[in-house]
């Protein structure tokens, strides 16, 4: 079955750090841009950051970035988010999505169950 | 960054009925919009790209139309399982931002 799976979310501290893992399988991984979508309860979803094909280029949403690492590990079809320096307001289900197209802004056709992240001491 | 604005912000709605839901873009985005259907404790699932094609395995009761700034998500004949929320997303430029959504309840 076509699918992704995260793994690695749960309760920190502020200041603290998480890596996020989203695992792919039955289709090839490294053809596709890859992506972090998160959601606070209650709201939409919001775009955190992308990876291309490769891992050589990525991007951030500018409240992650300096805080937020994307990277991708295909020989094990593996996406990760490490994050840093967490607050309060980081605190959202994080859903691992497959870019529909290598668009630096793309549909998203694939989504994992998502992985809760609760920041709060 | 481009804003996305949905209307209404919800609505109640009877199995059988044509539901109409907006999108509008704050600046041209062309046909780079997607809608997406969220249940509770679920992911957004991908039903309308590119403005109007529909995604593979997404029932032809639902359709998309618009350009530039505004777009539309018709579902036609709503059925109990329709009952979610939807949002549009532009992928036009980075970030690619959602809407607020537009939760879709039974009357």
């Amino acid at each position: 079955e076509v699918q992704l799976v995260e793994s690695g979310g749960g309760l920190v501290q502020p200041g603290g750090s998480l890596r996020l893992s989203c695992a792919a399988s039955a289709f090839t991984f490294s053809n596709y841009w890859m992506h972090w979508v998160r959601q606070a309860p209650g709201e939409g979803p919001v775009w955190v950051s992308r990876i291309t094909t490769d891992g050589s280029a990525t991007t951030y949403a500018g409240s992650v970035k300096g805080r937020f690492t994307i990277s991708r590990d295909n020989a094990n079809n593996t996406l990760y988010l490490q994050m840093n320096s967490l607050t309060a307001e980081d605190t959202a289900v994080y859903f691992c999505a497959r870019g529909y197209s290598s668009r630096p802004a793309s549909a998203f056709d694939l989504w994992g169950q998502g992985t809760m992240v609760t920041v709060s001491s | 960054d481009i804003q996305m604005t949905q209307s209404p912000s919800s609505l109640s709605a009877s199995v059988g009925d044509r539901v109409t839901i907006t999108c509008r873009a704050s600046q041209i985005i062309i046909t780079y919009l997607n809608w997406y259907q969220q249940k509770p404790g679920k992911a957004p699932k991908l039903l309308i790209f590119a403005a109007s094609s529909l995604q593979s395995g997404v029932p032809s009761r639902f359709s998309g139309s618009g350009s530039g700034t505004d777009f539309t998500l018709t579902i036609s004949n709503l059925q109990p399982e329709d009952f979610a929320t939807y949002y549009c997303q532009q992928s036009y430029s980075t970030p690619p931002a959602f809407g607020q959504g537009t939760k879709v309840e039974i009357k």
